[in-house]
């Protein structure tokens, strides 16, 4: 049972763009969504986590919108740069906290210069 | 260190073999956590300590798999009679009580 389904699994985007990643939740207990960047070799790296009690959330060029209703929220990256091309993962846990936390199954993403 | 720290970076051990795989958290994180990618997925939760103790367990896929934290830091992940289906990376995380994960790198296993 895939309780957090990521989409697109790839994205090219051109330097300067938007990225737009997605992703939907089936648990609404869930109440903690945080985003994580892992670049290869590495291990994942916190970006930017939102609670359910805003619907968005900014910090420099990363934006996570939330939308409660519909059980979904996206990761949206401002003026892409050739240094963001990593995997990024979005995932869920309950209790407003990071303990076991669900993935979702990662998107590649690749910003041409 | 500044950040979470794990070792070995990378482990090659023969099927049936027995591992340990060692996590240093960042100083004064009281949560421990332990999560295991296969190559092309996102980490998949084993095990949550708060303190010495494991808060949660759930994730451990079978009694091959233990984890401890005696002194509410180190934490070690061990794994008995490895199968091949055990290779991935292991990723240890910590965080101040439940707030935040932050992870290390990871210590890449492979049964052969």
């Amino acid at each position: 049972q895939q309780q957090v389904k990521q989409s697109p699994q790839s994205l090219i985007v051109q330097k300067g763009g938007i990225s737009i990643i997605n992703c939907a939740y089936e648990n609404t207990a869930f109440d903690y969504f945080p985003w994580y960047q892992q670049f290869p070799g590495k291990g994942p790296a916190l970006l930017i986590a939102i609670r359910p009690d805003v619907s968005e959330k900014k910090e420099g060029r990363f934006t996570i919108s939330f939308n409660k209703s519909a059980k979904q929220f996206s990761l949206h990256i401002m003026d892409s740069q050739p240094g963001d091309s990593a995997t990024y993962f979005c995932a869920a846990s309950k209790n407003q906290g990071a303990q076991k936390l669900v993935f979702g199954q990662g998107t590649r993403l690749t910003i041409n210069p | 260190g500044a950040g979470v720290s794990q070792t070995p970076s990378n482990k090659v051990t023969e099927k049936g073999k027995y591992v340990e795989l060692r996590c240093d958290p960042i100083s004064g994180h009281t949560a421990l956590y332990w999560y295991r990618q296969s190559l092309g997925q996102g980490p998949e939760f084993l095990i949550y300590f708060q303190g010495t103790g494991a808060a949660d367990d759930s994730g451990l896929p079978n009694d091959r798999f233990f984890a401890v934290r005696p002194e509410g830091s180190v934490s070690t992940l061990k794994i008995q009679r490895t199968e091949r289906g055990d290779s991935a990376v292991y990723l240890c995380a910590s965080g101040i009580a439940n707030t935040e994960a932050f992870f290390g790198q990871g210590t890449r296993l492979t049964v052969v």
